[in-house]
């Protein structure tokens, strides 16, 4: 099915581990994001691409990095994790404009940091 | 400073019934909303959304209500069902930024 799918959907590391989570959409978006969700946080940006060859920070960008492969791929680097990166990490994308439909989302990764 | 509010965790409904799940902004210069839907182990889905030039928006049984003078806006299912039970997060857009601003999610259960 057309979409955005995230790998892995689950991972358990260790204090200090590092790790990629991989995201492809195949729906032509220029925009792609990783967010994070936590209890009584909601949805918080962590970093986007605009378009293929741009990433900026989001509202925590702090203990990561990105990369945008190409248009179909952006992923998620996570050099030296800590507990407090314990979440589920949604990556979306979207087309030129957010509004009407606004993003669509992968099925998320639960990841776990002992 | 959360921009986008959603005040009540939770919310349960009967079968048949309203369900009204609220949601409230600080940032004037928004201008779309959108409302997603969450069930366990899956991720958020579009549901509606509405332009800031708008105070209405209706799509079958879910309609969007935007006041902007208050801040606020919120999203009406009737009737309720109890394929409704998720997570619904209210976003929120500003012109020339494709990232959305997500609130911390309503939990609305809807009982049979």
């Amino acid at each position: 099915n057309a979409g955005v799918t995230q790998t892995p959907k689950f991972q358990v590391l260790k204090t200090g581990q590092s790790m990629t989570l991989q995201c492809a959409q195949d729906m032509n978006h220029n925009s792609m994001y990783w967010y994070r969700q936590d209890p009584g946080m909601g949805l918080r940006l962590i970093y986007y691409s605009a378009s293929e060859g741009t990433t900026d920070k989001g509202e925590v960008p702090n203990g990561y990095n990105v990369s945008r492969l190409n248009k179909r791929e952006f992923s998620l680097r996570l050099e030296s994790a800590a507990p407090s990166q314990t979440s589920v990490y949604f990556c979306a994308s979207s087309g030129m404009r957010v509004d009407n439909y606004g993003y669509t989302f992968g099925s998320g990764t639960r990841l776990t940091v002992v | 400073d959360q921009q986008v509010k959603q005040n009540s965790p939770s919310l349960s409904v009967q079968e048949g019934r309203i369900s009204i799940l609220n949601c409230d902004y600080t940032n004037s210069m928004f201008d779309y909303f959108l409302w997603y839907k969450k069930y366990p182990a899956e991720g958020p889905t579009f549901l509606i959304s509405i332009s800031s030039i708008k105070d209405k928006n209706e799509d079958g049984r879910f309609t969007v209500f935007l006041n902007k003078s208050a801040k606020h806006l919120s999203l009406h299912i009737v009737p309720s069902q109890p394929g409704d039970s998720a997570v619904y997060f209210c976003a929120a857009s500003m012109s020339g930024r494709r990232a959305l601003t997500f609130g911390s999610g309503t939990r609305l259960q809807v009982q049979p």
